[in-house]
């Protein structure tokens, strides 16, 4: 079975410091894609990045970046200079053998002023 | 956000009422998804519709009925509901379905509340 964990259900933090969310997932496919989706309180989620597991660089979008373990299963999210606008619950996932999305609980990120 | 929209935004009903979810897409892809998000669990995949045909129905209760007019709405009926059937449920699209390559994007949500 294919499973996706989050097991930090909170976190904060301090305005411009740097934060990292864990995911572990276990999967039998060689290929897949991973994702991170963001939900603020206005409940739009909304794609903050994605790795394909193919590719051992790991994926980075401004100040969103990943740390992806293929062999530890382990895919984090890490944020820099975090801002304000970043609190959210913080969802990851992982594309299944049937392309559907197996998704983890989540973890509610709260960034203090 | 206008990718994706669903309406109403908010829904209060009682058991006995009939009401229907909306969802529409706008970035001209071919797969919607009806998801349920509750409190504290990960988003459970309800259906998915690629290309108007229904390809996943993950054990959903009979009181939810998807409907897949065309490729751009996707509605939700909701008849006799149960108070645990309150949840957000949330809308999404992806260019298909049959690729590792397709991104999911979702609508705000309808934050439906059975009494």
């Amino acid at each position: 079975a294919q499973t996706v964990t989050q097991s930090q259900p909170e976190m904060s933090v301090q305005e411009a410091e740097t934060v990292t969310l864990s995911c572990t997932y276990d999967t039998s496919e060689s290929n897949y894609y991973l994702f991170w989706y963001k939900q603020p309180p206005s409940r739009q989620m909304i794609l903050v990045i994605r790795q394909e597991a193919y590719k051992q660089q790991n994926a980075t979008e401004n100040r969103f970046s990943v740390n992806f373990q293929k062999a530890a299963k382990s895919f984090s999210l890490k944020i820099s200079d975090s801002q304000l606008g970043d609190t959210a619950m913080y969802f990851c996932a992982l594309e299944g053998s049937n392309y559907q999305l197996i998704w983890g609980a989540g973890t509610k990120l709260i960034i203090k002023p | 956000e206008t990718g994706v929209t669903q309406t109403p935004r908010h829904l209060v009903m009682g058991m006995t009422n009939k009401k229907s979810l909306k969802c529409e897409q706008h970035l001209g892809h071919n797969a919607m998804y009806w998801y349920k998000q509750s409190a504290k669990k990960p988003l459970e995949l309800m259906f998915v519709y690629n290309f108007k045909e229904q390809t996943e129905n993950n054990s959903v209760p009979s009181r939810f009925s998807p409907e897949c007019p065309n490729s751009s709405h996707l509605f939700l009926h909701l008849h006799t509901l149960q108070p645990e059937d309150s949840a957000l449920y949330l809308c999404a699209s992806s260019q298909d379905t049959g690729g590792l390559t397709d991104t999911q994007y979702f609508g705000p949500g309808t934050r439906l509340t059975v009494l």
